[in-house]
């Protein structure tokens, strides 16, 4: 089943917002295998995330992830009006069968 | 600096094919594994199908397998998606992407090719 997550969330420039997806744990290879990725309107999806918290290079430091039980967070700090776009979890799953699951999708708008 | 270019999106009427293809350069495309994923207009992301580097394993999300096949041709750096009997919910921008050495997760992606399945 696919990650849930939160609709929308907003913030003002400058604070800090944290987005959460609840993972089935019979979907997730491993507790650390959830994924993030960014994509502004009209462009390809981009990873920001991996492993829940690990950042790919050339991504700042103002994405920052965590796991607690089966719910991921990403949370931004220092909100950017360039943050304003789509957030997607994924999960990947090795178990019962080889499967990527994308959650629906949080809509960030920067105030 | 890795580079994933899509081709042949277009117009289709339902029932009929088409063949998607992903031309990758500037990374190690023979140890890469490779996914389709697809993004409905309005909609989230969906992932499709996956290879493997070799091309020996293959996997499909249900709502495509047995309807799209996944190939891929390392002396071409390419990757296809052959799409038969489209539906009208096929319509999406369809991406490739380059997956993690671990399969975990998707790290390089292209800017996608419209495919629109209509009447």
């Amino acid at each position: 089943s696919a990650p849930t997550q939160t609709a929308s969330v907003s913030g003002s420039p400058g604070q800090s917002i944290t987005i959460s997806c609840t993972v089935s744990t019979s979907d997730i290879a491993d507790d650390d295998s959830v994924s993030w990725y960014q994509q502004h309107p009209g462009k390809a999806p981009k990873v920001i995330l991996y492993d829940v918290g690990h950042r790919p290079s050339g991504i700042s430091d103002r994405f920052s992830g965590s796991r607690s039980a089966n719910t991921a967070y990403l949370t931004i700090s220092g909100l950017q009006a360039d943050d304003e776009a789509d957030y997607y979890c994924a999960s990947y799953s090795n178990t019962l069968t080889f499967d990527w699951v994308f959650g629906g999708g949080t809509k960030l708008t920067v105030l | 600096q890795a580079l994933l270019v899509e081709s042949g999106g277009g117009v289709v009427q339902p029932g009929r094919s088409l063949r998607l293809s992903c031309a990758a350069s500037g990374f190690n495309f023979n140890s890469s594994p490779m996914v389709w994923v697809r993004q409905a207009p309005g909609r989230g992301l969906e992932w499709m199908a996956f290879v493997s580097s070799d091309g020996t394993k293959k996997y499909y999300a249900d709502s495509v397998k047995g309807r799209h096949t996944i190939s891929r041709d390392n002396s071409r750096n390419s990757v296809f998606l052959q799409m038969d009997g489209l539906k009208v919910d096929d319509t999406a921008v369809y991406y490739c992407a380059r997956g993690s050495s671990d399969w975990s997760y998707f790290d390089y992606w292209g800017q996608g090719t419209l495919v629109t399945v209509s009447s």
